[in-house]
């Protein structure tokens, strides 16, 4: 088992231009949420996503911040004219299916961002 | 919203010691507690869980107990070894039959020294 996979491991985007983020859930977990850790300090929630739905998006900024699970493929987590306080450590964690123990969710390496 | 406070900021414990970590949560519908350790630029992994049905479980040197009415959990850690040193995540959700969403505490800093 490969475990939840994220690409790319680090990015650097100057200011306006577009960051995407990729995530592989482990095989068999159909939830993914995604998390953002800025500079010495804990994970804030931003989206929980199943396939093809957005269940919470709740931590997301109204602004430039998208993500989707595709039926097919990678979850993608989008951000639109990045701006300098965007830099931070994104995670991506998934669980099981409905019916396991479907709290427990295992993190990927994250993808560093920084913006120039 | 849950709302997740961690203390110490940082601990720094002599190798062989016993090192705890508090966290306290605000919403009484939390059910899930679970502890990640993280070292330097790696991804946060689960050490210990809990469950509210459950008030304390043990594996190997670590330990995590619950208390629902006073909600709060703590992390024990016996015997440390240098290899323990690193960042300690608490957080909480409401697992089961809703969304696993997880609110984490601001984290400890742990430096075990040989």
């Amino acid at each position: 088992n490969a475990g939840v996979m994220q690409n790319p491991r680090h990015l650097v985007r100057r200011r306006g231009q577009e960051a995407r983020l990729r995530c592989s859930p482990m095989k068999g977990h159909s939830h993914v949420y995604w998390y953002r850790q800025l500079p010495e300090e804990g994970l804030k929630f931003m989206v929980y996503l199943q396939k093809e739905n957005i269940i919470d998006e709740s931590g997301m900024p109204k602004e430039r911040f998208s993500a989707e699970f595709p039926k097919e493929g990678p979850s993608i987590l989008r951000i639109q004219q990045v701006v300098r306080g965007d830099s931070a450590a994104y995670f991506c964690a998934s669980s099981p299916s409905p019916g396991l123990a479907k709290e427990t969710q295992y993190f990927g390496p994250g993808t560093r961002l920084l913006v120039l | 919203g849950e709302n997740v406070e961690q203390h110490p900021s940082t601990l720094s414990v002599q190798e062989g010691d016993s090192a705890v970590i508090k966290c306290t949560y605000s919403d009484s519908a939390s059910n899930y507690f679970p502890w990640y350790k993280q070292e330097l630029g790696k991804r946060p992994q689960l050490i210990i869980d809990i469950r509210s049905n459950v008030g304390e479980k043990k594996d190997q040197r670590i330990a995590v107990t619950l208390n629902k009415t006073a909600k709060h959990f703590s992390l024990h850690i016996t015997e440390t070894q240098p290899e323990d040193s690193a960042v300690y995540f608490c957080a909480a959700s409401m697992g089961g039959t809703s969304y696993g969403k997880l609110t984490f505490g601001q984290g400890t800093i742990l430096t075990v020294h040989p």
